[in-house]
Parts: C-alpha cells; structure tokens; sequence
C-alpha cells in the first residue's frame, strides 16, 4: 500500500538558517511526489512537485526538493529560512493510475526563532 | 481569478445531525476532490469527481458519507448521522485535469460535531 513519512513531527530553526525537511515514501510504481504547505487558516498551498526528469526540482519561494529512488526519499531543503516560513508542511505521493488521488503525510511543523 | 471557496467555514452540529458542506472549484476545473484532516494529521482522501461522476470514492469511510457533482462543478459532501469523530477539517481541491495535475485547494470547512 501506498504510504508517505515524514519523521519529524516538529523542527525549530534559528531565522537565516538552512533547512531540510524529510520525505520518505513507499509505493510500488513510480511515484509523483508533492510538497504542500499549509499555514494557519490558509488553504494547502503546492510548494513543488515530480513527476519525471530532473531529480532536483525547483519550487516557489526558493524551496527545491530532491528525488532519490534508491532512498525512496524527497526531503525539501531551503539554503535560508525566514521568519514567514514558519507553517506546518506536508509531502505526498500520488500516481497517474489512480486518478489524482494523493496520500499525504502527518506533516512536519516548522518554527523560525529569530 | 477566484480560488477554490468552501463554504461554511465553521459548522458545529449536534451528534446525530445531518450537514452538507459546499465546494466551488475554480472555473473550468473538471477535477474535483474531498479530502478529510484530522488534528495533527495529514489531509486523507474521500472521493474524487471527474465531471459528474465519482471516478474513486474508496475513502468515504462508511454509508453515512456522500457526495454529488450534479453538473460537474460544484459539489456538497454530505454526512448522515454525524458522530463525534467525524469533527475534522473538510478539504475540497480542484484541478485542471485528473491525474497528475496539480490540485489546488481551498481553505476547508470546520466541522464540529458535539
């Protein structure tokens, strides 16, 4: 069955900082691979996403996220972190025979301290 | 152009009741999906509309869940007999096309059943 991890449940970094949130996934075929966020009273918001091709991706307010199938991974990374970042993120994985269907994560929570 | 609207934002109901929530897709989109989160959880699927008809309702939890697309745009979720572990955020997204398109959310219905 289809099912995405993500380890940890909540990381604090200091304003500037690198991050790196993690991402692995388990499904049979090859996945499509997305990063939401999703901050308070605000809808989830797509970060980035893979479906084939370069295995590093680029997504929008300088996040990029790398696939890796041997690690059966996609961890999101950011070279600096603002203090706006801060919000809960969620990595999920669907596929094309399933019609759009995504299987998210328990999200990870992410606090900037100044 | 207008996003994805949900509405109501905020519904408390009794245990036993019946409730509806409303999802109106961005203009065009022929995707339509439900998603249910739970506090401290990711968004877990429900069902998925293609045009009118529910190409995957595999997440619907039991017969008290129902949804409709009668012309393939809007949609309302319907829950029979509310529990109190129904209470969750409801989640509506809508995409362009099915598959591997990017679904865009709204910002969710909370529904408290007391």
């Amino acid at each position: 069955a289809q099912s995405v991890t993500q380890p940890d449940i909540h990381i604090t970094v200091s304003e500037g900082a690198s991050l790196e949130l993690r991402c692995n996934y388990s499904y049979g075929a090859t996945p499509y691979l997305f990063w939401y966020v999703q901050s308070p009273g605000q809808g989830l918001q797509l970060l980035l996403k893979y479906f084939s091709g370069d295995t590093l991706v680029q997504g929008i307010k300088g996040f990029e996220a790398e696939f890796k199938r041997s690690q059966s991974s996609f961890n999101l990374r950011k070279p600096s972190v603002h203090w706006s970042d801060a919000a809960e993120y969620f990595c999920a994985v669907g596929a094309n025979n399933q019609g759009g269907k995504l299987i998210f994560g328990q999200g990870t929570e992410l606090s900037v301290k100044p | 152009g207008a996003g994805v609207s949900q509405t109501p934002s905020n519904k408390v109901t009794e245990k036993g009741k019946y409730v509806e929530l409303r999802c109106d897709p961005i203009s065009g989109h022929t995707a339509l999906y439900w998603y249910r989160q739970s506090l401290g959880q990711g968004p877990e699927f429900l069902i998925y509309f293609q045009g009118t008809g529910a190409a995957d309702d595999s997440g619907l939890p039991n017969d008290r869940f129902f949804a409709v697309r009668p012309e393939g745009s809007v949609s309302t979720l319907k829950i029979q007999r509310t529990e109190r572990g129904d209470s969750a955020v409801y989640l509506c997204a809508s995409g362009l096309l099915e598959g591997t398109d990017t679904q865009y959310f709204g910002p969710g219905t909370r529904l408290t059943v007391l």
